[in-house]
């Protein structure tokens, strides 16, 4: 079974400045990726961010980068230089790697609402 | 079309009626997802399908709860006797299915209340 915990319901922070959400996960998966996920009001999840468990590098996109610690099964993201369109709900989600029991299914938290001040 | 697309985008219903929530997802991908969302909560699981074979169901909460898929295309989820508590966003996600990335692309969702 996997779980993924964001202890983190609100957050919020000035524009310009950088943000931390914490994502803490629980697998027994040898092989899965880390995602962070973003839905606006629009209700669209889009993809913020993606980690393969393998690597032991840590993913960058843009304004975006995670904190990635295996061992603490640890997943934060960052945003640099937030910006006002940053505002929204952020989730943290893993899946599987092929060959794992629940291949694809994403498990998601229950995210953090990311509130930008100008 | 270009991406996920739900219909509808919003129901309202009266409780003991069946509604029919339908998805269709982004052309050529093998593995598609319902996920509901309560109000100010997380994605749960539903169902995935990879193809038109639902490999894991574990997720629907009843037996009100169906879902089937069209060859690698559309797919419907269908509640019966709609209960209050069934009020919530479902969202509808497909990918590759492939461990090249592991990444979902979602729909807008269906917003359904039901009084």
């Amino acid at each position: 079974a996997q779980t993924v915990t964001q202890s983190q319901p609100e957050m919020s922070v000035q524009e310009a400045e950088t943000v931390t959400l914490s994502c803490t996960y629980d697998t027994s998966e040898s092989d899965y990726y880390l995602f962070w996920y973003k839905q606006p009001p629009s209700r669209q999840m889009i993809l913020v961010i993606r980690q393969e468990a393998y690597k032991q590098q840590n993913a960058t996109e843009n304004r975006f980068s995670v904190n990635f610690q295996k061992a603490a099964k640890s997943f934060s993201l960052k945003i640099s230089d937030s910006q006002l369109g940053d505002a929204a709900m952020y989730f943290c989600a893993d899946t599987p790697g092929a060959g794992g029991t629940s291949y694809g299914k994403l498990t998601f938290g229950q995210g953090t609402i990311l509130t930008v001040h100008p | 079309g270009a991406g996920v697309s739900q219909s509808p985008s919003n129901k309202v219903t009266e409780k003991g009626k069946d509604v029919e929530l339908r998805c269709d997802p982004i052309s050529g991908h093998t593995a598609l997802y319902w996920y509901r969302q309560r109000l100010g909560q997380g994605l749960e699981f539903l169902i995935y399908f990879q193809g038109n074979s639902a490999p894991d169901k574990s997720g629907l909460p009843s037996d009100r709860f169906s879902a089937e898929r069209t060859g690698e295309s559309v797919s419907t989820l269908t509640i019966q006797r709609t209960q209050q508590e069934d009020s919530a966003v479902y969202l509808c996600a497909s990918g590759w299915g492939g461990a090249n990335t592991g990444e979902l692309f979602f729909g807008e969702g269906s917003r359904l209340t039901v009084l």
